[in-house]
């Protein structure tokens, strides 16, 4: 089935550094949403955007919903141990359903 | 205020069974939506249901079957089950009448293998 193309897949940073990751897309999406999945979890809504250009922030998360609608980042600030886990973007489109990306896996050393 | 629950937690079968898996929708929520997870991949869309009837359904063969029931819970049926059935079978509840359809709250998924 068709997937996001996310990157990077895999991310090693330290305590306290900033992480970016994006997602893009050969169509056109009505709505991102950012996922993070622990091992053995379901996903856990993040952020979600619903018009583009917009920019929105979750605490230290800030996501965008680009210009284009095809894309969307999202940032991670001053990083610590528990922002461990698995990352996906999702774009929804008019007929309901969500396409995911890949996923990016991110390892934070304390 | 209750998520996504789903059951079972885990389940295994053997090639031929089939299965059921229960769902039942965040508080509030109209609407299920099922996905397929393999390992290392992202969750694949299978079908979605609303006001009882599939309104959605994914690249998926008609071994895999829904309900959904009038208090919006909802099971996924597959039938004569293949080795590469084995996955982690997520439940998504969302609000379509409150027009955020897309807005999907995720359940703890159910791990079926298949031996």
């Amino acid at each position: 089935g068709q997937q996001l193309n996310q990157s990077p897949q895999s991310m090693f940073i330290q305590e306290g550094e900033d992480v970016s990751m994006n997602c893009t897309s050969s169509s056109i999406f009505n709505t991102w949403l950012w996922y993070k999945q622990d091992p053995g979890e379901g996903p856990v809504l993040l952020i979600a955007l619903y018009k583009a250009g917009e920019l929105t922030s979750n605490g230290r998360l800030t996501a965008q919903f680009g210009i284009t609608r095809k894309d969307s980042f999202l940032n991670i600030s001053a990083s610590i141990p528990s922002d461990v886990g698995i990352y996906f973007c999702a774009g929804g489109g008019s007929n309901y359903k969500l396409t995911f990306g890949k996923g990016t896996l991110l390892t934070v050393n304390p | 205020d209750a998520g996504v629950t789903q059951s079972p937690t885990h389940l295994i079968k053997t090639r031929g069974q089939q299965v059921t898996l229960r769902c039942s929708p965040k508080s509030g929520h109209d609407t299920v939506s099922w996905y397929q997870q393999a390992l290392g991949q992202g969750p694949q869309f299978i079908f979605q249901y609303y006001e009882e009837e599939e309104r959605q359904r994914g690249n998926f063969p008609d071994r895999f079957s829904g309900h959904q029931f009038p208090n919006y819970s909802s099971e996924l049926n597959v039938n004569a089950l293949l080795l590469g059935d084995s996955a982690l079978y997520l439940c998504a509840s969302s609000f379509i009448a409150g027009g955020i359809a897309d807005t999907q709250y995720f359940g703890p998924g159910t791990r079926l293998t298949v031996l």
